[in-house]
């Protein structure tokens, strides 16, 4: 049964970075099959998109977010990563991973979330 | 950017029919997916490619997309369906979640 677990510090300074991992069992993330992503919900509000990495290292962004951004892969490990940097109070969400479904530029979906953690960026 | 936009609140009585939509520009053209989250769980996959259940989702549960709307409906709810739902669609290289839409089942 396929599980994704979302693991890293609750609690990030303002200013620092915040660094996520998931760790995926159940499924192997070399797979060519799918992708794995990152979503954030910040409190009361819509979940939003934060990126997505493929086997081969290939990394799709959400714009917004781009040049603070990074995800990685551990194929060793069976995880992936997140790094965001320069966090404000507006980075204060919790943040999901995901297994992503993509059999074409335009056909994208979720179809496992891990349960989520909760990240308070703090002044 | 591209915006998805959903009603804040739909309320139903059990065993009736539930409407929730999501508009957007020309989404009719694009694939739109659709999530459920109950109350401090995380986001499931109901509906994908407008249409299609993702196995273990009753048939209850279905979508339609044409269009600037997308809907999902659900038929005969039932009380555990009471949670917030999201459509998502990819637009010019970005994934976007709708508002989300509180269902309340009375």
């Amino acid at each position: 049964q396929l599980q994704l677990q979302e693991s890293g510090p609750g609690l990030v300074k303002s200013s620092e970075t915040l660094s996520l991992t998931c760790t995926v069992s159940g499924d192997s993330i070399r797979s060519e099959t799918y992708y794995w992503g990152w979503i954030r919900q910040p409190p009361g509000k819509r979940l939003q998109w934060i990126g997505t990495i493929y086997y081969s290292g290939s990394t799709y962004y959400n714009p917004s977010l781009e040049s603070r951004l990074t995800i990685s892969l551990d194929t060793s490990k069976n995880q992936f990563s997140l790094r965001l940097n320069s966090v404000t109070a507006a980075d204060t969400a919790v943040y999901y991973c995901a297994r992503q479904k993509s059999p074409g530029a335009t056909h994208n979906w979720f179809d496992t979330w891990g349960q989520g953690t909760l990240v308070t960026v703090s002044s | 950017s591209y915006d998805l936009t959903q009603p804040p609140s739909v309320s139903v009585s059990p065993g009736q029919t539930a409407t929730i939509t999501c508009s957007g520009d020309s989404l009719g053209g694009k694939y739109v997916s659709w999530y459920q989250q109950p109350p401090g769980q995380s986001p499931m996959l109901v509906i994908y490619e407008d249409r299609k259940r993702p196995s273990g989702i009753p048939e209850r549960f279905s979508g339609s997309n044409s269009g600037n709307t997308a809907t999902l409906t659900i038929s005969g709810t039932q009380a555990m369906d009471e949670a917030d739902f999201y459509c998502q669609a990819w637009d010019g290289g970005t994934l976007v979640f709708g508002g989300g839409t509180k269902l309340t089942v009375l």
